[in-house]
């Protein structure tokens, strides 16, 4: 079946620094990217939706230039968290859609647990 | 936009005993539910599917039930085992490249051995 890797699956930075989260989707065309983040025992919260070539669109109250994401092609895309605060600390998931017979349906990447200290 | 409901938030059963979680939709343009286990600090799996054509999917222990004209579908699990214990996310979509999916606020399932 479809899979999307993601890495780093966690992360420790100093606070201040910048961390990128990369997913590939190894054997489909990614054509949307949907970012999420999740806090324990808690849903998919959605950041932001990316389309291949195209500018992401940021849900309200994400901060787009605090949350970058790039959609370069139909098998990578990437968030950078700029400028990491403690308050960034979360689990960072990516999720995947492709076309033809996979275009319902959803791939998540593994997760990125990220620590800020 | 999409709006999907999921109760309950916390449920705890025995082993060998039923869990149903339920999910509402409100888009009746929405035609493909999918729900996922998600244990901790891991990726949601997809367990079961259904799409807006059928009314029932059975794959051994689990099973999912839609009604369209209510706008509910229903993840049910027979016998359940310790292992089962995870957070149990329901979601509607539709094909459309912009569609972007809902999901449930997911459901804590406890199987006490």
């Amino acid at each position: 079946g479809a899979v999307v890797s993601q890495h780093p699956s966690w992360v420790i930075c100093k606070s201040g620094t910048s961390v990128k989260i990369e997913c590939r989707s190894l054997d489909f065309q990614a054509t949307t990217m949907f970012w999420y983040r999740q806090f324990p025992k808690q849903s998919l919260m959605l950041m932001a939706t990316s389309n291949e070539g195209s500018k992401a669109t940021y849900e309200q109250g994400v901060e787009k230039d605090k949350f970058l994401i790039n959609h370069a092609s139909l098998t990578l895309s990437t968030l950078t968290v700029t400028s990491a605060h403690p308050e960034d600390s979360s689990f960072y998931i990516c999720s995947a859609r492709g076309t033809g017979f996979v275009e319902e349906k959803l791939f998540f990447g593994s997760g990125t647990q990220l620590s800020v200290l | 936009g999409e709006n999907v409901e999921q109760h309950p938030s916390t449920l705890s059963v025995q082993e060998g005993d039923s869990a149903v979680i339920k999910c509402t939709y409100s888009d009746s343009a929405s035609n493909y539910f999918p729900w996922y286990k998600q244990e901790l600090g891991k990726r949601p799996q997809l367990i079961i599917d259904i799409r807006s054509n059928v009314g029932e999917k059975k794959d051994q222990r689990i099973a999912v039930t839609l009604n369209k004209t209510a706008k509910h579908f229903s993840l049910h699990i027979t016998e359940t085992q310790p292992e089962d214990s995870a957070v149990y996310f329901c979601a509607a979509l539709r094909r459309g490249g912009s569609y972007i999916p809902t999901f449930g606020r997911g459901t804590s399932l406890i199987v006490h051995p």
